[in-house]
């Protein structure tokens, strides 16, 4: 039983370049929510996927978007990298209901230089 | 956004001694409490969901206690072992239309042989 996988585990990008990460859910999961973690903060909420739909947002400008294919899989994107930008960028998977765990994945780690 | 703190910030503990850390959140809107374990190198595994003022949950030798009137809940580890080392992270949720998990900054316990 496949857990949780993000690609690539490590990225470098540069300032004002473009980013997409990817993320396969837990088997029979089909809502796929994205984490941000910046050094020494707990991950935050980017937003939630379900039905190719976004379902929730944080508190995160249009330069984050993301897109859930069929399959239940999901990108990640981000436009015009900041410096700030750089985090471990996290992919949780889950069930309906709202108070079903998450499973995680292992991250994707960008660095904007 | 919620205002999320787990105390201690991180905590060294003797091997076989138990121990135990708070998370504070916002008592109003409640839904639901997720306790999740982040070992070094590994991705985040969920503990606990918790929904009810008194819940009390138990998984082996940790357990976690719930307090939805003052926004508390304690995680407990009792006789903690080298394998408990890791980042305990606590995160609310406010139901349906909110912005996903908040998480805390998480406690760092590391148990020392």
């Amino acid at each position: 039983d496949a857990g949780v996988t993000q690609s690539p585990t490590h990225l470098i990008k540069t300032r004002g370049q473009q980013v997409t990460l990817r993320c396969s859910p837990k088997s029979g999961h089909d809502t796929v929510s994205w984490y941000q973690q910046a050094l020494g903060q707990g991950p935050q909420f980017i937003f939630q996927y379900y039905e190719e739909e976004e379902r929730q947002r944080g508190n995160f400008p249009d330069r984050f978007s993301g897109h859930q294919f069929p399959n239940y899989s999901s990108e990640l994107n981000v436009n015009a990298l900041l410096l700030g930008d750089s985090a471990l960028y996290l992919c949780a998977s889950s069930l309906p209901p709202d108070n079903s765990p998450l499973h995680f994945g292992n991250g994707t780690r960008l660095t904007v230089t | 956004i919620l205002n999320v703190e787990q105390s201690p910030q991180s905590l060294h503990v003797q091997e076989g001694d138990s121990t135990n850390f708070t998370c504070s959140f916002p008592s109003s809107n409640f839904y639901a409490l997720h306790w999740y374990r982040w070992e070094t190198a590994k991705s985040p595994e969920a503990l606990f969901v918790m929904t009810l003022n008194g819940d009390e949950k138990k998984k082996g030798r940790i357990s976690a206690t719930l307090n939805t009137k003052e926004g508390y809940s304690y995680l407990y580890i009792k006789g903690s072992q080298p394998e408990d080392s890791a980042t305990y992270l606590c995160a609310p949720y406010s139901g349906g239309g909110a912005d996903g998990l908040t998480f805390g900054k998480g406690t760092h316990l590391i148990i020392q042989p």
